[in-house]
């Protein structure tokens, strides 16, 4: 079990460019969580897949972003146009299967995104 | 809408101190309640988990404590270390929701 893994670490790149990241849950997680950090404030939720269904989105989670989950295994998060406001560490995260009292949501280390 | 809010924003100690600090939430009808600590720009390493149900929940040094109708939650930290320095995340999940909402955090610093 290596933990979460998210791909790539930094990305770095133009107003207007799309880009797309990745997100490998902890084997077995069925559930999967994408949350946006800027600085110096607490992560904010975006959204949320039990498997390959995405149950829940916030308000945040603009018609340029998509995210999938399309095999219940690893996700992808892209940002289509993106604009200077977008730059935030990505964050993903998942949890195990039975929800309840072990329901920790374990996170990756995230992917730094700067738009100039 | 729930809101967290985390007290104080940074805090610097000398390095053996006991500290204490804080989170307060709006909306008591909590499921979990969630403490993290963040290194500078590292991802969230989960510290401790308390249930609604659950007024504490010790690991090692630290300590959290639950008052959900008041809406409050404590993280202890006995005999800081210059390793604990981080920021530290509160985070609760609502009832019927399976998103965490954070606190902005507390940067603690602990000196030599």
């Amino acid at each position: 079990d290596t933990g979460v893994s998210q791909d790539p670490r930094h990305k770095i790149t133009k107003r207007g460019q799309n880009v797309t990241f990745r997100c490998d849950p902890i084997s077995e997680h069925n559930r999967l969580y994408w949350y946006r950090q800027t600085l110096g404030q607490g992560p904010e939720f975006l959204t949320y897949f039990q498997n390959e269904a995405q149950l829940e989105k916030s308000r945040l989670l603009s018609d340029r972003f998509s995210a999938e989950r399309p095999k219940g295994s690893f996700s992808t998060l892209e940002i289509q146009r993106t604009e200077q406001g977008d730059s935030a560490m990505y964050l993903c995260a998942s949890s195990p299967r039975q929800f309840g009292l072990k329901n920790i949501q374990y996170f990756g280390a995230g992917t730094r995104l700067s738009v100039l | 809408k729930q809101e967290v809010t985390q007290i104080p924003a940074a805090l610097s100690v000398p390095e053996g101190e006991n500290l204490v600090l804080n989170c307060s939430f709006t909306d008591s009808a909590i499921y979990n309640l969630q403490w993290f600590r963040q290194d500078p720009g590292k991802g969230l390493t989960s510290l401790l988990l308390i249930q609604s149900s659950q007024r504490e929940q010790t690991s090692g040094r630290l300590n959290a404590s639950l008052d959900k109708s008041s809406g409050r939650s404590t993280l202890y930290i006995a005999a800081s270390q210059p390793g604990d320095s981080a920021t530290y995340l509160c985070a609760v999940v609502q009832g019927g929701s399976e998103k965490l909402v954070f606190g902005k955090g507390t940067k603690l610093t602990v000196n030599p």
